[in-house]
């Protein structure tokens, strides 16, 4: 069975600040996916990282996919009140339609 | 493009009733997919269509759970024989191809009493 944990598992900070937050598997994925998830809504789709060492970069957030694809980051810049959710990591295979979650981590920033 | 749409929002039932739930995924989406989410983790795959064709099954989907999606449209869950530890949100996603992005609906609260 492939697990994904994610740490923190709870993080609340400043508004301006940075953070980083992780996924770590024992197992190789073809790619990892990350999610946030608002309360009382599906999981909504920011990025998806296929290459071993890939950096991807949207606006103030930065992932990066481990180099043997057993992990991933989350970086986000100058943290914002909307940025406050719950960040999901998922992991697929080629050839497998399911996803597994990590456990996610609910970050919230205060203004 | 109206999203997944999913129906009812919340359910409250008394353990042992049966519950179904209705997903109607993005028109052309070919894969659909049920996962449920339990508080405080994250969501766990229960099964998912191609068109009409249930493909998959998670061993996490007992005999008291079964899934449709009749002419390859819409999708319903149903539940049967409800129990306390059935308590989760429920999601559907659809995707238009195998590894393509997928869309959540808003999910069905449920709650067994």
């Amino acid at each position: 069975t492939q697990l994904l944990e994610q740490s923190p598992q709870f993080l609340s900070i400043q508004e301006g600040e940075n953070l980083t937050v992780y996924c770590n598997s024992s197992s190789v994925f073809s790619s990892l996916q990350w999610y946030r998830q608002e309360p009382g809504e599906g999981p909504v789709l920011l990025v998806t990282v296929v290459t071993g060492g890939e950096v991807k970069k949207l606006k103030r957030l930065t992932f990066q996919f481990g180099d043997a694809r057993k992990d991933s980051s989350l970086h986000i810049t100058a943290a914002q009140p909307g940025d406050t959710g719950l960040y999901l990591c998922a992991g697929g295979n080629f050839g497998n339609e399911k996803l597994t979650f990590g456990t996610g981590t609910r970050l919230t920033i205060i203004p | 493009d109206t999203g997944v749409s999913q129906d009812p929002r919340h359910k409250i039932t008394k353990r042992g009733q049966n519950v179904t739930f209705r997903c109607d995924p993005i028109s052309e989406h070919n894969r659909l997919y049920w996962y449920r989410q339990t508080l405080g983790q994250g969501p766990e795959f229960l099964t998912y269509f191609q068109n009409e064709a249930q493909l998959e099954k998670s061993r996490l989907l007992s005999d008291r759970f079964s899934a449709e999606r009749p002419k390859g449209s819409f999708s319903t869950l149903e539940i049967q024989r409800t129990e306390q530890g059935d308590s989760a949100m429920y999601l559907c996603a659809s995707s238009p191809w195998v590894g393509g992005k997928l869309f959540f609906g808003s999910g069905t609260q449920l709650s067994v009493l």
